[in-house]
């Protein structure tokens, strides 16, 4: 059971603003940085986004992250079809003392 | 470019260990700038964490695993390994292993390809 809930899905058409929710708690979330994961079909996660809105080098810059209280966002701005993919948030939990991951969301480019 | 490989047995027989092992080329394992991760992925399912190990010694486990699971590191290989102990079919999964820096973030800023491991009589 995971301690981050994302939506199981998400759409939208070439060009069109798509953004993806995950909540958690005062342990994970709101006392820790959140990261996000993108999964390509049939391929190991690569990390997105770290520290709630930086990106690493060679992620493009329509992929953009931000964290309020105990929720954070990842949000594509002109998704494309290469965007289709599996996305995962995650931070560390004080309380469960781990790193958890986000329940996933598939997001579709219509 | 830092590149990290797992291999080991792709079955293995319920109530057995399964032993996984995480080679990396393009940095070395002894640095004290990473924590050494593994990660595991049923079909179809989430991601969950498994625990991680750092050069001085010290580990930190999912504690819903950690009375069966052990990471060690091979500093002379350059590797790190895995070992879950009496395995049932729900630990089937792929297996990833990770590099995360030691900057506060927590990410997990290198993967591995995955391991499928099934387990099976």
């Amino acid at each position: 059971q995971s301690v981050l809930t994302q939506p199981p899905s998400a759409s939208g058409t070439p060009g069109q603003r798509v953004t993806i929710s995950c909540s958690g708690s005062s342990s994970n979330i709101g006392g820790n940085t959140v990261n996000w994961y993108q999964q390509l079909p049939g391929t190991a996660p690569k990390l997105l986004m770290y520290g709630n809105n930086q990106r690493p080098s060679g992620v493009p810059d329509r992929f953009s992250g931000s964290k309020s209280g105990t929720s954070a966002s990842l949000a594509i701005s002109g998704i494309q079809s290469e965007d289709e993919a599996d996305y995962y948030c995650a931070t560390w939990d004080d309380s469960l003392a781990r790193y958890v991951f986000g329940t996933g969301t598939k997001v579709t480019v219509l | 470019q830092v590149q990290l490989q797992e291999s080991g047995p792709g079955l293995v027989k319920p109530s057995q260990t399964l032993s996984l092992t995480c080679s990396v080329s393009g940095g070395s394992i002894s640095s004290s700038s990473y924590y050494w991760s593994w990660i595991r992925q049923p079909a179809g399912k989430g991601l969950e964490w498994i625990g991680r190990f750092y050069t001085s010694g010290s580990t930190n486990y999912n504690p819903s695993l950690k009375s069966r699971v052990t990471i060690s590191v091979d500093t002379s290989k350059n590797q790190f390994s895995l070992k879950l102990s009496s395995v049932t079919a729900a630990d089937t999964a792929v297996y990833y292993c990770a590099r995360e820096p030691r900057d506060g973030y927590n990410s997990l800023d290198y993967w591995g390809q995955g391991t499928l491991v099934t387990v099976s009589s």
